[in-house]
């Protein structure tokens, strides 16, 4: 089945650190890509998406590229603030015409210290 | 502005309550979704519906059900809360293909 791997964390950096996070994905035909942010006591929102191999999704100074040899969709920004803190997650829609649902990986901790 | 609205956002209730737990959405979205979140992080999917009078139980079984009588209204019950039911809820809206869009949760303490 459909399966998403994230980077273990919690992951600490300083202000203006460049910012990796891995994410790798099992599929079985052609899934649309997504990252997503919660924020300390809210929802999730969506951070940004890409839908086809070489896709570069990008918003906030994040970005992520569908790589579709590597099965890999790791985002990343150059310079993180304390406002980035928040928890990430990394979701596929395997055959997104026809998925019942997001697949979720288990969610990666950033810390963002002044 | 909020487009998809949950409440209450705290609760604490005691063992043997019933409580039902609003989501509502002004997107006209078909596809509604609640997962439980526990404190590791990690996302339980435990009821979807894919339209008004469809609801399916997701991959983590849950005592909790839910309805759909309306495009817009999700609710989700528990006809009898126990300390095992303490976690986040998180209700959400929209497709797969095009990504969800997620309350800002309620959470519920049992005690």
């Amino acid at each position: 089945g459909d399966s998403v791997t994230q980077m273990e964390g919690p992951v600490t950096l300083s202000e203006e650190a460049f910012l990796t996070i891995n994410c790798t994905y099992t599929a079985t035909g052609y899934p649309s890509l997504f990252w997503y942010v919660q924020y300390p006591g809210e929802g999730l929102q969506l951070l940004l998406k890409a839908t086809k191999a070489d896709d570069k999704g990008s918003n906030k100074g994040f970005e992520a590229t569908y790589r579709k040899e590597t099965t890999s969709f790791h985002l990343e920004k150059g310079s993180v603030q304390v406002s980035d803190s928040a928890v990430y997650f990394c979701a596929l829609s395997d055959n997104p015409g026809s998925a019942r649902q997001l697949t979720f990986g288990s969610g990666t901790q950033l810390t963002v210290l002044p | 502005e909020a487009d998809i609205y949950q409440t209450p956002r705290y609760l604490v209730i005691g063992t043997g309550k019933k409580i039902t737990l609003e989501c509502s959405q002004t997107m006209g979205h078909d596809k509604m979704y609640w997962y439980q979140q526990d404190p590791g992080m990690e996302l339980h999917l435990i009821h979807y519906s894919y339209g008004v009078n469809s609801t399916e139980k997701g991959d983590l079984s849950s005592e909790s059900t839910v309805s759909r009588i309306r495009t817009e209204h999700f609710p989700l019950t528990l006809e009898s809360a126990r300390p095992s039911h303490t976690s986040q809820y998180l209700c959400a809206s929209g497709t797969p293909h095009y990504g969800y869009t997620f309350g800002s949760g309620t959470r519920l303490t049992v005690v």
